[in-house]
């Protein structure tokens, strides 16, 4: 397997733009989580997924912010409309819920909101 | 929910020496204690874990401790190389949510 794969890598946009960021979770795995890293705050949970199925939502930030798992090989992560402050580093990352097994991360998406 | 402190936040050791990092856990219910080491730019990648039912775990340079009742656990780095240099984060998992700690910045100087 090819790993937990995100896309893009790199993302500048300009306040008040969609930005739309995309993961692909390990095959097999049931869990997805998306993470939020800066200086300031560390590593914040946003949301994770079980089984498809939003588990927790209680750490996205607000209603500008959406997820969605369409099925188990995909996974989005929304900003609209963006902001300044939501330039950060997003992981997304995967495992086996069944065993609390590792948490594979994928290589991120850094975004900069201009 | 759970909330997991880390101390320090930066840590700084001679070659050699030996490191140690350590986290408190908030929620008694959380059986997973993963480390992660992030290099810059890099992912996390995880480098040991424990389970709520052992005490203690080794691997080679690293070893982590888990004290269930003061609801604590550490790492510690034997014998440390520049090449240790990173980000380290420690988390917690309960009912399928892995939240991390703030992270601590080693630097291992030659």
């Amino acid at each position: 397997d090819a790993g937990v794969i995100q896309s893009p890598r790199h993302e500048v946009t300009e306040m008040g733009q969609e930005v739309t960021l995309r993961c692909k979770p390990i095959s097999g795995h049931n869990s997805l989580f998306w993470y939020r890293q800066t200086m300031m705050r560390g590593l914040e949970l946003l949301i994770y997924f079980n089984n498809n199925v939003p588990i927790d939502d209680s750490g996205m930030p607000e209603d500008r912010f959406s997820a969605k798992m369409p099925n188990a090989s995909f996974s989005t992560l929304k900003i609209q409309p963006s902001e300044p402050r939501d330039s950060a580093v997003y992981f997304c990352a995967s495992n086996l819920r069944v065993g609390n097994t590792e948490a594979f991360f994928g290589q991120g998406t850094r975004l900069t909101v201009v | 929910g759970e909330n997991v402190e880390q101390h320090p936040s930066t840590l700084s050791v001679q070659e050699g020496d030996s490191a140690v990092i350590k986290c408190t856990y908030s929620d008694s219910a959380s059986n997973y204690f993963p480390w992660y080491k992030q290099e810059l730019g890099k992912r996390p990648q995880l480098i040991i874990d424990i389970r709520s039912n052992v005490g203690e775990k080794k691997d080679q340079r690293i070893a982590v401790t888990l004290n269930k009742t003061a609801k604590h656990f550490s790492l510690h780095i034997t014998e440390t190389q520049p090449e240790d240099s990173a980000v380290y984060f420690c988390a917690a998992l309960k009912g399928g949510k892995l939240i991390f700690g703030q992270g601590t910045e080693l630097s291992v100087k030659p």
